[in-house]
Order: structure tokens, then C-alpha cells, then sequence
């Protein structure tokens, strides 16, 4: 896995505006896909992994799916709020590697 | 139960100088990842320690190299620091029995 592409770059939306992000990947090798949540001056917060093609995943107002045959994965965010306000990483990982490749981040402003 | 811990975290070096970044792993984690953020970028896999091993490595020079000790702590060091090694250096920890890395807060070296 060597390119991971995160689509936008950054966003804004108003307060309890429903928004969603894509990671794009290459689709050979895949092993697993990982969510993170980046807020500033904190710690990568891990959101999600998913292994499996068809994989929906939820925590409370966020969900993810996986297409692991096409190599891309969806990210949502139902009703935004202020506090969602951060950086949105995802970074698959391939079979027989501990390493993950991380894409550039949607950045999310979310506007009260 | 404290998280991933690192330190220091702000430095200011000079190029050739060296520097030593510590990390804290998550209780119960024995493995110890290390990844490059560089300015615009997502992070970059550096290298992984195991059973104080480096068990995988990505593509970095050998001016960096680490160490893991009996507690499963970590140490990243950069020799002949130029300018271009100016990121925030993010540790991250995991275990054997679950997917997900977990991230430290970074430690933010800038190279002058």
C-alpha cells in the first residue's frame, strides 16, 4: 500500500449539518483500515478499524464504512458539532506489515 | 490508567547535533511504533520495536535509530539533525492481541 488520498483536504459546516469524507486506497494487500480523530495540541484519538469488505462501523454520531474491492472508505458525521472539530485521519494497513500509511487529513471546521 | 506518554515535548536543536525522544507505552502494550509528521503531511512510519527488537522499518536513513527497554519504554534518535528532520515525532503503542495502534500527544522538534 503505497498512496492514500483523503478527500476534501479541509471543510466547513455549520452546526448539525450532516457532512462525510472519503480514504481512498490501493486495494491490493489490504489487511485492515483505521479511523482517527486529530484535535489540535492532542493525541491521534483512534475511531475505527475495519477488516472486512462491506464493514460498518458506528460510535455514537459517526459511522465508517469499507470497500475493500475498490479501495476506498467513507467516513460520516450525523448532525456535526462544535467538538467534532478536528483532523480526520485514516490509514490502512497491508497483510504481513506493522506499519500504517497514513493519508493527509480532511481538516474539519465545524461553524456554531 | 495512563495513556501514551511522551517527552519532552518541544525541543530546539541545531543541525549535526543529536537528539533523544522518549516514550511511554499504554499499560499492558509491548510494542512501540514511531512516526514522522512532517508540515503538510500525514505521518510517516519510521520504525517499530518488539521484544527490543526493530521488527520493521520504513524508509528512513540510518541516522535514525531507537531502542526499546525491558519495560517496553522507547527511545527515537536522530543523529546529524538538518533542517528537513524539523516534525513532530508521534510514538504510538499496541499489543499483540488488538489492531489499533494508540497515540502519544508528540514531541515537536525544530531544527534550526
Amino acid at each position: 500500500i503505497l498512496n492514500v488520498e483523503q478527500s476534501p483536504q479541509s471543510l466547513h459546516v455549520q452546526e448539525g449539518d450532516s457532512t462525510n469524507f472519503t480514504c481512498s486506497f490501493p486495494s491490493s494487500n489490504f489487511y485492515a483500515l483505521h479511523w482517527y480523530r486529530w484535535e489540535t495540541a492532542k493525541s491521534p484519538e483512534a475511531l475505527f478499524v475495519m477488516t472486512l469488505n462491506g464493514d460498518e462501523k458506528k460510535k455514537g454520531r459517526i459511522s465508517a464504512t469499507l470497500n475493500t474491492k475498490e479501495g476506498y472508505s467513507y467516513l460520516y458525521i450525523k448532525g456535526s458539532q462544535p467538538e467534532d472539530s478536528a483532523t480526520y485521519l485514516c490509514a490502512p494497513s497491508g497483510a504481513g506489515t506493522y506499519k500504517y500509511i497514513f493519508g493527509t487529513g480532511t481538516r474539519l471546521k465545524v461553524l456554531a | 490508567d495512563a495513556g501514551v506518554t511522551q517527552s519532552p515535548t518541544h525541543l530546539i536543536k541545531t543541525r549535526g547535533q543529536q537528539v533523544t525522544l522518549r516514550c511511554s507505552p499504554k499499560s499492558g502494550h509491548d510494542t512501540v511504533s514511531w512516526y514522522q509528521q512532517a508540515l503538510g503531511q500525514g505521518p510517516q512510519f519510521i520504525f517499530q520495536y518488539y521484544e527490543e527488537e526493530e521488527r520493521q522499518r520504513g524508509n528512513f536513513p540510518d541516522r535514525f535509530s531507537g531502542h526499546q527497554f525491558p519495560n517496553y519504554s522507547s527511545e527515537l534518535n536522530v543523529n546529524a539533525l538538518l533542517l528537513g528532520d524539523s516534525a513532530l515525532y508521534l510514538c504510538a503503542s499496541s499489543s499483540g492481541t488488538e489492531e489499533t495502534q494508540y497515540f502519544g500527544p508528540g514531541t515537536r522538534l525544530l531544527v534550526l
